[in-house]
């Protein structure tokens, strides 16, 4: 069955950075676009960014871009966010999210994983 | 960039009542629309892709329609295990944007 376990999650000091990981299994990973959407304490979504299934395409949300980094390793099955220059109204859950279909058109989430929860307080 | 409106942002309604819930683009995005359920301290679930096209194992009372800037989600028949926010997303073209969500819960 398809699994995304988010890693790396914590308490960072404002202006601090963190990396989260999301470890893929159940699926071949190296099919499919793979995004990172957020949450924030009582608030709706936020989608974040997305990477092609190759990694040659990527997108960012303004609230992040400059910031923020997208990564795969296909070899690994993982997805990675590099999260630098971080503020408090960066604090929320971190999801990890792919792709209902293997195709650009198939972006809306399929699947989530657990989420990470990122505080950014001093 | 496009933006998502949802309307109502909340509502009540008795079980077994039919609910709609209206998503609308501030441009068209064809079909490319999906939505969304969150049930309190869950992960959201895809109920509906392609705006209309149920997700597996989603039961038949949730039916999606729409194309261009309005979309609709209808529930035809209120069940106490649907109190959850429901959100609609985007994904023509990035950015692939929510929108704000709507509270559905039970009179």
């Amino acid at each position: 069955q398809v699994q995304l376990v988010e890693s790396g999650g914590g308490l960072v000091k404002p202006g601090g950075s963190l990396r989260l990981s999301c470890a893929a299994s159940g699926f071949t990973f190296s099919d499919y676009y793979m995004s990172w959407i957020r949450q924030a304490p009582g608030k709706g979504l936020e989608w974040l960014t997305y990477i092609s299934d190759s990694g040659s395409t990527i997108y960012y949300a303004d609230s992040v871009k400059g910031r923020f980094t997208i990564s795969r390793d296909n070899a690994k099955n993982s997805l990675n966010l590099q999260m630098n220059s971080l503020r408090a109204e960066d604090t929320a859950v971190y999801y990890c999210a792919r792709g209902y279909l293997t195709d650009y058109y198939g972006r809306a989430v399929g699947y989530w994983g657990q989420g990470a929860l990122v505080t950014v307080s001093s | 960039d496009i933006q998502m409106t949802q309307s109502p942002s909340s509502l009540s309604a008795s079980v077994g009542d039919r609910v709609t819930i209206t998503c609308r683009a501030s441009q068209g995005i064809a079909n490319y629309l999906a939505w969304y359920q969150q049930k309190p301290g869950k992960v959201p679930k895809l109920l509906i892709y392609a705006a209309s096209t149920l997700q597996s194992g989603v039961p038949s009372r949730f039916t999606g329609s729409g194309s261009g800037t309005d979309f609709t989600l209808t529930i035809s028949s209120l069940q106490p295990e649907d109190v959850a926010t429901y959100y609609c997303q985007k994904y023509d073209s990035a950015p692939d944007t929510f929108g704000p969500g709507t509270k559905v819960g039970i009179k």
